[in-house]
């Protein structure tokens, strides 16, 4: 099984809709992202978490909203999609201060009709 | 604030040439830096890390980048390319300690041909 584990792993949805992207993993690390992927752009950080009750924004935040279910678990939503949030979506995890990297689920690739 | 910039968005190189992709950082203090690869519909993985150990860093899949501070540069090279290699790739940094994120240079995708 994989460490991280993203689903749905594709989605296509409409404008105005919700949408929850979902991330678990098996690392037992207490450190959490989403990060969102746009060709040209590289990898931007929209939300992470340092624990289950420490949540913080990232540089492009607006229209998302994040839950940390439990230190295994963190939900990116979309209350209203719209098209420019058509991207390819990506949670990670780390140990505090990055002493191995990163880890990376497989991507959601989520289209935004 | 760290930054990352990755020159070169699309490098092209021949099967058994060098590759050399450029990575250069901005940082107020000493940085963790990495590289990762992204093969077509996967997600990320680690190629090599700098952590302020050895300033020469040898990774995955015969790749190898060299932390040079004076010129502020972490650049990823790998003597003689396969066409296996061809993905994308993207230089990170993290500076130690604290409410630290890691952020990503803007990616640069290798093409190898015959």
């Amino acid at each position: 099984d994989a460490d991280v584990t993203q689903t749905p792993r594709n989605r296509i949805t409409k404008t105005g809709k919700r949408i929850m992207l979902e991330c678990s993993q098996t690392k037992g690390h207490d450190r959490m992202y989403w990060y969102r992927q746009d060709p040209g752009l590289g990898l931007r950080l929209i939300y992470y978490s340092f624990d289950v009750k420490d949540i913080n924004k990232g540089e492009i935040s607006d229209g998302y909203s994040v839950s940390r279910q439990a230190q295994a678990k963190f939900s990116l939503s979309l209350e209203s999609a719209i098209p420019n949030q058509t991207a390819l979506y990506f949670c990670a995890t780390s140990e505090s201060d990055f002493p191995e990297g990163a880890f990376f689920g497989q991507g959601t690739r989520l289209t935004v009709v | 604030a760290q930054s990352v910039t990755q020159l070169g968005s699309h490098v092209s190189v021949s099967e058994g040439a060098l590759v050399l992709l450029r990575c250069n950082y901005s940082s107020s203090v000493p940085p963790y830096l990495f590289w990762y690869v992204q093969y077509p519909n996967q997600g990320l993985q680690l190629l090599l890390k700098y952590t302020s150990a050895a300033t020469l860093v040898k990774g995955i899949n015969g790749f190898e980048a060299e932390f040079k501070k004076s010129e502020t540069s972490f650049h990823l090279t790998k003597p003689s390319a396969h066409m296996s290699d061809a993905a994308e790739y993207f230089c990170a940094v993290s500076v130690s300690g604290g409410y630290n994120k890691l952020i990503f240079g803007a990616g640069t995708r290798l093409a190898v041909h015959p």
